[in-house]
Parts: structure tokens; sequence; C-alpha cells
């Protein structure tokens, strides 16, 4: 098993450039989420889905967009990209939800907007 | 409002000694808590999990935490200090609001001098 799988690793991009962020993972996980982490700070929630085909909004949303056609793809979409972006951002998957089961992490990705 | 307060953002101690990563919690219901560590260029990994069983929480590499609902700590602690546990370490707890939501600490940076 590859576990979960992200590309690419680093990226730089321009103001107002778009991109994709892709995940995926090989465990059949219902589960999968986005994550950005900033400098010094936690993970925060950007988008998680339950199943293929539902997706939801986490904690900081703005400025992205998911969507769920099967259950081992999870990409993340960036529009109109802007400096606030600039982070990593980490896809994870769990078998069921977090009150239960454990996260599975990808190795994720630095982006940087300039 | 639910936070998590990792008390120390770097802690240095030397191989072969004890370490205590500090981590508090408010909270208006009885969380589930984790540590996960990320190693350096890699993604989080879980060490261990509270959900409601067992206070003292063994995890893997020879962790273990201990819940204190009356302090509202979930502190790590391993006995003796090994340089692969180089990393950081986060304390994560659940969220009372949503299901699919965990509230990350900020971070500490543990250091193993030789």
């Amino acid at each position: 098993n590859a576990g979960v799988t992200q590309t690419p690793k680093f990226r730089i991009l321009k103001i107002g450039q778009s991109m994709t962020l892709q995940c995926a993972q090989d465990m059949n996980h219902n589960y999968m989420y986005w994550y950005r982490q900033d400098p010094g700070m936690g993970l925060k929630l950007i988008y998680y889905s339950v199943g293929a085909g539902i997706t939801d909004k986490g904690e900081v949303p703005n400025g992205y967009n998911v969507s769920r056609s099967t259950t081992e793809d999870f990409p993340l979409r960036l529009e109109l990209a802007a400096p606030s972006q600039t982070s990593v951002y980490f896809c994870a998957s769990s078998p069921g939800d977090w009150h239960t089961d454990t996260q599975y992490f990808g190795p994720g990705t630095r982006l940087t907007v300039l | 409002a639910q936070s998590v307060t990792q008390l120390d953002s770097h802690v240095s101690v030397s191989e072969g000694t004890p370490v205590l990563l500090r981590c508090n919690y408010s909270s208006s219901y009885s969380p589930s808590l984790f540590w996960y560590v990320q190693h350096p260029n890699k993604g989080l990994q879980l060490l261990l999990k509270y959900t409601s069983a067992a206070t003292l929480v063994k995890g893997i590499n020879g962790f273990e935490a201990e819940f204190k609902k009356s302090e509202t700590s979930f502190h790590l602690t391993k006995p003796s200090a090994h340089m692969s546990d180089a990393a950081e370490y986060f304390c994560v707890v659940t969220s009372a609001w949503s299901l699919y939501q965990l509230i990350w600490g900020a971070g500490t940076k543990l250091i193993i001098k030789p």
C-alpha cells in the first residue's frame, strides 16, 4: 500500500494563477480531509469528504474548492491564488470519523504564492 | 470556545533523559485527545489517542500520555529520549460542535542533544 500520496511536493504560483493539488489513497477509506499548516500554527481544516460525491467545508474554505468523484481521489483546487494561501497543504484519510479512527496523512505540498 | 494550548514551543533534552511535552485543553464536554508527530519533511503520524477508556495511554516508540480531567491536561512523556525522537509534536482534541473537526495545538519542537 502506498497510503496517502500527494502531488506535487513543491509549487510556486504567481498571484491570480490557479492550480490543483492532487491527493489519492489506496486504503479504501471513506473519509478524506484537506488541511493547511501555516508556520508556527496547528493544522486548519479546509474541506472534508465522508464519501464519493459528498464534500463539506471545514474551518478555512475560502479560496478553495474540492470534488470527490471516486473513493480514492480528493483533489483541492485553488482559484486566483493569493499570498495568504502560501502554506503547507496536507491531505489525510480515515476509515471512519476521527472520534474513533486514526487519520493517515500524506507527505504534504509546500505552496508559495508570489 | 474550545482550544488546545501546548505550553512550550521548543523543548530541548539530552539523549537518554526523560521527555515531557505539555498540553492543556479547554472543552465543554469530554473530548477524545491525540498526539501526532511530524518528522522533518514528512507527513504526520499518530503517536497515541485517548477515547475515554484508560486514562494512561501508551503509544508507539515508548511514548505515553495521561489524561487528567481535573487539570484538563494531556501531557506526553517518554522515559528516555532517543535521537530519532527529534520532531514536532502536536496535541489534538476533537471538536464539540462537529464530528469532522479537530482542534490542533500549535506544536512543540523536540530537540535532542547528543
